[in-house]
């Protein structure tokens, strides 16, 4: 089955600086790769998602690449703020494949 | 109330008690997941209902045992649990149950199991 793993497990950055998150992923069927951010005591919500028909998208300070034939993909924040602060999850799947997700990246927006 | 909601936020538990969990959605979605989260550890799906069908066991342990009776509530009834079933227990809701949809969760069950 679908094994994700998800780097780093913390990561902390100065307010106004970028964070990158990586993924990579092992069954090649996976065509859906979605990040969720957590916020402390809150639900998983969805912040983008990415088909594997595209390399790329953005939207405003957050943008997804993905590399099919590494088996790879991350999560880029430009210009961090605050309210950035978060557990982020990436996850691979889609179509009949089951989501799995990763283990999740602890991201600290420093002022 | 909108999206998903769950009740109750907050369970504590004995071995030997027999307790259930609710989930609703207003979304009129057709599939409906449930999840539990553990600290330090990935979001592992449990179960998968589409369309009031259960399409995904995910070897989860005979105590834990899903309802569905329509497409917009889903139960998990509990018994006998042990501590280290203690966790975050969400769930969520997509259009339908391919796997490619955004699925919309709810602000889980903290359930402590003593």
């Amino acid at each position: 089955g679908e094994n994700v793993e998800q780097h780093p497990s913390t990561l902390s950055v100065q307010e106004g600086d970028s964070a990158v998150i990586k993924c990579t992923y092992s069954d090649s069927a996976s065509n859906y790769f979605p990040w969720y951010k957590q916020e402390l005591g809150k639900r998983p919500q969805l912040i983008i998602d990415i088909r594997s028909n595209v390399g790329e998208k953005k939207d405003q300070r957050i943008a997804v690449t993905l590399n099919k034939t590494a088996k790879h993909f991350s999560l880029h924040i430009t210009e961090t703020q605050p309210e950035d602060s978060a557990v982020y999850f990436c996850a691979a799947g889609g179509g009949a494949q089951k989501l799995v997700f990763g283990q999740g990246t602890r991201l600290t927006i420093n002022p | 109330e909108t999206g998903v909601t769950q009740t109750p936020r907050h369970l504590v538990m004995g071995m030997t008690n027999k307790k259930s969990l609710k989930c609703e959605q207003h979304l009129g979605h057709n599939a409906m997941y449930w999840y539990k989260q553990s600290a330090k550890k990935p979001l592992e799906l449990m179960f998968v209902y589409s369309l009031e069908e259960r399409v995904e066991n995910n070897s989860v342990p005979s105590r834990f045992s899903p309802e569905c009776p329509n497409s917009s509530h889903l139960f998990l009834h509990l018994h006998t649990l042990q501590p280290e079933d203690s966790a975050l227990y969400l769930c969520a809701s997509s259009q339908d149950g391919r796997y490619g949809d955004e699925q919309f969760f709810g602000p889980g069950t903290r359930l402590t199991v003593l």
